[in-house]
């Protein structure tokens, strides 16, 4: 079954430092693979998706992620952390038509 | 165009009651699913439905339940609300469910059950 690993559920980072959340996934077959962001009492935004063209997916605000095979990796990382980036941050993965989410990882950006 | 709509935004209800959430998908789009986002969790699936069949159901008791409409709009339904119902509920809209890549989330009703 296919499934999301995010490794950390607090991360915390100072402003101008390198952010990086990391997500292991297990699937079978190539999966799609998503990062949502969540502000506080807000919806889902999508950062960024994979689907099986490049390995190196750029999303919004700066974000990217590496989809590594061999790892059955997809870490998401930024440059350089701002205040606004503090929120929830989610991987996912796609099965049968439906979105299976990791149980997430809070950003705290230190001043 | 406008996105995924859901109304209402935030209601309260007490143990035992119903509540119906309603969501409106984006133009053109067929299909629509429904999450659970318990608060401290990632989102659950519940449902999808298409051109007005379900497709698909997570694992949640049969006091949830939904329809599509032939508008696509979809409503889900849950009975006998229990204080673990509450939660903020996600309805996302794609134009088939094939094309889950390309699916859209609303903004959420948050639902609050005391």
């Amino acid at each position: 079954a296919q499934s999301v690993t995010q490794l950390g559920s607090h991360v915390s980072v100072s402003e101008g430092a390198l952010v990086l959340l990391r997500c292991n996934y297990s699937s079978s077959v190539p999966p799609y693979l998503f990062w949502y962001v969540q502000y506080p009492n807000q919806g889902l935004q999508l950062l960024l998706k994979y689907t099986s063209a490049a390995t190196l997916v750029k999303g919004i605000n700066g974000f990217e992620a590496e989809f590594k095979k061999s790892e059955t990796s997809f870490h998401l990382t930024k440059p350089s952390a701002h205040m606004s980036d503090a929120a929830e941050y989610f991987c996912a993965v796609s099965r049968d038509d439906k979105i299976i989410f990791g149980k997430g990882t809070r950003l705290h950006i230190l001043p | 165009d406008a996105g995924v709509t859901q109304s209402p935004t935030h209601l309260i209800k007490t143990r035992g009651q119903q509540v119906t959430l309603r969501c409106s998908p984006i133009s053109g789009h067929k299909s629509v699913s429904w999450y659970q986002q318990v608060l401290g969790q990632g989102p659950q699936f519940i449902f999808q439905y298409y051109e007005k069949e379900e497709r698909g159901r997570g694992n949640f008791p049969d006091r949830f339940s939904a329809r599509q409409f032939p508008n696509y709009s979809s409503e889900l339904n849950v009975n006998a609300l229990l204080l673990g119902d509450s939660a903020l509920y996600l309805c996302a809209s794609s134009l088939e469910p094939a094309l889950v890549y390309e699916q859209y989330f609303g903004p959420g009703t948050r639902l609050t059950v005391t």
